[in-house]
This record gives C-alpha cells, sequence and structure tokens, in this order.
C-alpha cells in the first residue's frame, strides 16, 4: 500500500506570495491531518480535514487555510507569506477523525519564504 | 509553553549504551504516543501508552505511562546507530489535536 504523498517536497518563495501544498493520503483513508515543523515552535497541528469538512483548526492565523477533495486529497494554502512560515509542512492520515487513531505522515514540504 | 515538556533535548551516546528520555506534562492523559522522526522523513509512530502504569516493549525499546498519566518515559537498551534520530511524545490535550513534545534529538555514535 503506498504511504502518505506529498508535493512538492521542496519550495522557495518570496514575502508576500501564496503557497499551496499537496497532500494525498493512504488509499481509504478519509481524514487528513496538516502540522507545521519548526526548530523553535516544533511540530504543531495546523487543521484536520475529513470527508471534505474542516474537522479543527489550530491556533494559526487566517493566512493559513486548506481543503479537502472528494478523493480524500487535501491541500493547503498560505497566503502573503512571512519570513517566520518557513517550516516543514507535515501532512497525516488516518482511517477515521481524531486523536485516538494511528496517524501516517508523509515525507513533508519543506518551505523557504524569502 | 510547552504542555509537554521532554528531556533531555539532545543525546549523543556511543553504539551499545543504554538510555532514557523523558515527556512530563501537569495534564492528565487518556492516552500518549511516541514517534521517532528520521531526517527527510515524517514521524513514524512507536506506540500508543493507554493505561496508567503500562509498560510496553518494542524490541530494545521499553515505553512506560506513569501512574498518573500524566508523564512517559522511553528507554533504548543497547542503543544502534539505526535509533538515530528525533523522538517525539504526543498526546490529546483537550483540544481534540495532538499536542507534541519539543523532541529530543539522540545521535548514537558506531
Amino acid at each position: 500500500k503506498a504511504g502518505v504523498t506529498q508535493t512538492p517536497r521542496y519550495l522557495i518563495k518570496t514575502r508576500g506570495q501564496q503557497v499551496t501544498l499537496s497532500c494525498s493520503p493512504i488509499s481509504g483513508h478519509r481524514s487528513v491531518s496538516w502540522y507545521q515543523q519548526t526548530p523553535g515552535q516544533g511540530l504543531q497541528f495546523l487543521f484536520e480535514y475529513f470527508s471534505e469538512t474542516q474537522r479543527n483548526k489550530g491556533n494559526f492565523p487566517g493566512r493559513f487555510s486548506g481543503r479537502q477533495f472528494s478523493n480524500s486529497r487535501s491541500e493547503m494554502n498560505v497566503s502573503t507569506l512571512e519570513l517566520g512560515d518557513s517550516a516543514l509542512y507535515l501532512c497525516a492520515s488516518s482511517p477515521a477523525p481524531g486523536t485516538g487513531v494511528e496517524q501516517y505522515f508523509g515525507p513533508g514540504t519543506r518551505l523557504t519564504v524569502t | 509553553t510547552q504542555l509537554l515538556e521532554q528531556s533531555p533535548q539532545f543525546l549523543s551516546i556511543q553504539e551499545g549504551e543504554n538510555l532514557t528520555v523523558y515527556c512530563n506534562s501537569s495534564s492528565v492523559f487518556s492516552s500518549l504516543q511516541w514517534y521517532r522522526q528520521e531526517p527527510g522523513e515524517g514521524p513514524v509512530l512507536l506506540v500508543t501508552v493507554v493505561t496508567g502504569g503500562e509498560v510496553k516493549k518494542l524490541k530494545r525499546l521499553t515505553f512506560q505511562f506513569g501512574d498518573a498519566r500524566k508523564d512517559s518515559s522511553l528507554h533504548i537498551t543497547a542503543a544502534q546507530p539505526g535509533d538515530t534520530g528525533l523522538y517525539l511524545c504526543a498526546a490529546d490535550t483537550g483540544r481534540r489535536a495532538l499536542t507534541f513534545g519539543s523532541g529530543t534529538r539522540l545521535q548514537v555514535q558506531p
């Protein structure tokens, strides 16, 4: 069974631009969560989608948004990029929503904002 | 303020040594998870502990959940270079989402 895939793996953007990251979950998994990982703040929860609906959202500004499609693939968008948005963005999929279900992480997208 | 405090932050040891890393909180958790993350990869779940006092073993790794379900430890026996990575604990702190600790970065020298 193929794992979680994320595209692109690396991205360099300029301040003020916007970016869209993509995540394809494991086949049959309907829940997708997104996390931001930085050296200073560690791994922080962004949001969770299940059946095309945002089920939960972390403490991030409105510049961070996401969506999920009917095939469970998910995208996250960051508008008006800031230098502090430089991070590894991780996507995790699971068969069902909630923290009690095992999540499978993708390799992440490394975003650098200059 | 980190809800999950991990210690130590960094650990560099020789192959064959034993080590313990800790995950502490003032909150009570219904369950706690341990992950290992290798460079260029996402975290991989190692174990989930649920019951206070529970001990789980995964080959040379021993995980313990505190009696009060506020803390956990991971003990590695006879560490090998393949154990190198970032070890993360995570729990639901009541926000219906996983909160991760800051991690312990382990380097095992051959």
